[in-house]
């Protein structure tokens, strides 16, 4: 049973626009949320992350949005460069001592010059 | 530069054969963890540890074994009863385990079958 779905495997946009990333979940426990980004061969990198007490955190060209009725996040970049293109994993945890992070499948971005 | 460093980066393995990936890590995190990746896939957990000399299973640990004698370091075992050991490994690490801290990866190692 996947928690944590990715349901498009690709994104591609064009330099300078918006990538528009989505994540469902489906754990009404999760309570913490996180972005990751992977280049090839490489371990993935920690990007943001928004705790369910927010509906939104921004960091730099990265937001993320957090809608917990629908259980649904995105992750906004504005504007898209072409070094942005890599996979993106959403990952999400409940607080609890046997808490780990469940990820998603990723999305492939790729940002056309 | 505190960090995880994983070797080899690329290892291969003979059938019948057990191989172990290192994890080393300088952060003085308390938790480790052992990712699987597969392409098409997410990062399906192996096994985790909270604390020195103890572990627990994660969604896939058949076939792999792990200890943690030291802080530092959370080696894992691919053994001969991984019948598709071909795959990205991941280490990575956490303050403490469960308290919603993000994770530090390291390079990660590539593991294929002869």
């Amino acid at each position: 049973d996947q928690q944590v779905k990715q349901n498009s495997p690709s994104l591609s946009v064009q330099e300078g626009r918006i990538s528009i990333l989505n994540c469902d979940y489906t754990n009404s426990m999760f309570d913490y949320f996180l972005w990751y980004k992977k280049y090839p061969a490489e371990g993935p990198t920690f990007l943001i992350s928004i705790s369910s007490i927010k509906d939104k955190n921004e960091d730099g060209r990265f937001t993320v949005f957090l809608n917990k009725s629908a259980k649904h996040l995105s992750l906004h970049i504005v504007p898209s460069q072409p070094g942005d293109s890599a996979v993106y994993f959403c990952a999400a945890s409940a607080t609890g001592a046997n808490s780990k992070l469940t990820f998603g499948k990723g999305i492939t971005l790729s940002v056309r010059p | 530069d505190g960090g995880i460093t994983q070797s080899p980066k690329y290892l291969f393995r003979k059938e019948g054969q057990n191989v172990t990936l290192s994890c080393e890590q300088n952060l003085n995190h308390d938790a480790m963890y052992w990712y699987r990746q597969d392409p098409g896939q997410g990062l399906r957990l192996i096994y985790y540890s909270q604390i020195v000399n103890d572990f627990q299973k994660g969604d896939i640990a058949e076939g792999y074994s792990v200890s943690r004698e030291k802080k530092e370091s959370f080696p894992l075992t691919v053994t001969s009863a991984q019948k598709n050991p071909t795959a990205f490994y991941l280490c990575a690490s956490s303050i403490q385990q469960g308290t919603n801290e993000k994770l530090f990866f390291g390079s990660g190692t590539q593991l294929s079958v002869l």
